[in-house]
């Protein structure tokens, strides 16, 4: 079956405007994370969505970062009045039920976010 | 909160040669996962560990956890240039309701001809 995916792959921006990355999880999945991977790091949680509602969002950097799901599938990485410093590249993962023994994540390919 | 720390950051290895990547954590976790990352790509799950002395292995990987060490290692027996990569663990604690995963600095594996 289809994987996590992740669109744009790559986005090249400047300083300054506003970017939204989107994840399409896999089918059936309720659970949805959001990490930024920087160069040379391990990923680094952002937010966490159980169903259409954030359930933990104590990642997010500043309250220039937010993200939705509206309908608890799709979710869309928002970020406002991007800094130099957000560049990385954006991971999306999503599992079954959390709830259960292993709540293995499965990635998508990332968006990677070049600020100018 | 959960810290994880791995080492070695980087391994040069022969291929035909044995070798093991450490992982400790700083409080308690839920579950211990190893995932390995291609350069330039995403990240692929290899194993997840649930209790005291779990034991996985995959081809040429082994995987183990110590939760009263708060250790986890992976073995690499007979390494060859294909299993070069960046492995990545990571633990998850799901007291406060979040399962969102803790990751290491990774591990940065080259098998060498």
């Amino acid at each position: 079956g289809a994987g996590v995916s992740q669109t744009p792959s790559n986005k090249v921006t400047e300083k300054g405007k506003y970017v939204e990355l989107r994840c399409d999880p896999i089918s059936g999945h309720t659970a949805l994370y959001w990490y930024r991977q920087s160069l040379g790091q391990g990923p680094e949680f952002l937010i966490y969505f159980q169903g259409t509602g954030a359930a933990d969002d104590s990642g997010l950097p500043n309250d220039r970062f937010f993200a939705v799901r509206p309908e608890g599938s799709v979710s869309t990485l928002k970020i406002q009045r991007t800094e130099r410093g957000d560049s990385a590249v954006y991971l999306c993962a999503s599992s079954s039920i959390p709830g259960l023994t292993n709540n293995e994540q499965f990635f998508g390919p990332g968006t990677r976010l070049t600020v100018l | 909160e959960l810290k994880v720390e791995q080492n070695p950051l980087f391994l040069s290895m022969q291929e035909g040669k044995n070798y093991t990547i450490y992982c400790n954590y700083s409080t308690t976790s839920d579950r211990l996962y190893w995932y390995r990352q291609d350069p330039g790509k995403s990240l692929e799950s290899l194993f997840v560990l649930l209790s005291n002395g779990a034991v996985k292995q995959e081809g040429r990987l082994m995987a183990s956890l110590d939760t009263k060490a708060r250790l986890s290692t992976l073995h690499i027996t007979a390494a060859v240039h294909d299993l070069s990569a960046t492995y990545f663990c990571a633990g998850s604690y799901s007291g406060a309701g979040s399962y969102q995963l803790t990751f290491g600095k990774g591990t940065k594996l080259s098998v060498i001809p």
